[in-house]
């Protein structure tokens, strides 16, 4: 059972573009929702990580949505950029638990 | 400061071998975790330490895997014998944990596993 689902499987956008990547999650005990980028070869990097208590958080040209009602979440890169070429994971982490559950992955690319 | 160190980066065996994987975690890290991830999937935790205890081992198949971090720092993960299925990359990463607070996970750049 997939407890954390993420879609699209891949994305291709121009320069300049707007991806946006989509999560959703059943387990309501969840309460930690971070991103992770992934470039091939490298291990995944933390970009971008929110709580349940608020519903959009920004950093730099990333930014969470956040919908606890409908138990979802979802990232935006504004003005993309070739570099941000990458796998970009979701993942879930329950209250007092260190494990977390992740997406399958979304494969950006960004042409310029 | 140095990240998660790994190594190798790359084996490729045969099936029935053993192999061992290595992860030098970032200095004043407690928590250790191994992840596998498999091909177009996200990482799966295998195993987390705090400091030399390993504290959740649920999905690690201990059939055919090992672990151990001797010490509190280095940590090893062994698979005896390797099988087709655990072609792979293995992940180590690392955090600080004070009391219940947990601060970001760093990851190593992994081992590709290949077995044939």
């Amino acid at each position: 059972q997939q407890q954390v689902k993420q879609s699209p499987q891949s994305l291709i956008v121009q320069k300049g573009g707007i991806p946006i990547i989509n999560c959703a999650y059943e387990n309501t005990a969840f309460d930690y929702f971070p991103w992770y980028q992934q470039f091939p070869g490298k291990g995944p990097a933390l970009l971008i990580a929110i709580r349940p208590d608020v519903s959009e958080k920004k950093e730099g040209r990333f930014t969470i949505s956040f919908n606890k009602s409908a138990k979802q979440f979802s990232l935006h890169i504004m003005d993309s950029q070739p570099g941000d070429s990458a796998t970009y994971f979701c993942a879930a982490r329950k209250g007092g638990s260190e494990k977390l559950v992740f997406g399958k992955g979304t494969k950006l690319t960004v042409n310029p | 400061e140095a990240g998660v160190v790994q190594s190798p980066r790359y084996k490729i065996i045969e099936k029935k071998q053993p192999v061992a994987f290595w992860c030098n975690p970032i200095s004043g890290h407690n928590t250790l975790y191994w992840y596998r991830q498999n091909l177009g999937q996200g990482p799966e935790l295998l195993i987390r330490y705090e400091n030399e205890e390993a504290v959740d081992d649920s999905q690690l198949p201990k059939d055919r895997f090992s672990a151990e971090r001797l010490k509190g720092v280095d940590s090893t993960l062994k698979i005896q014998p390797a099988e087709l299925g655990d072609s792979a990359v293995y992940l180590c990463a690392s955090s600080y944990r004070q009391g219940t607070r947990s601060y970001e996970q760093f990851f190593g750049p992994g081992t590709r596993l290949t077995v044939l």
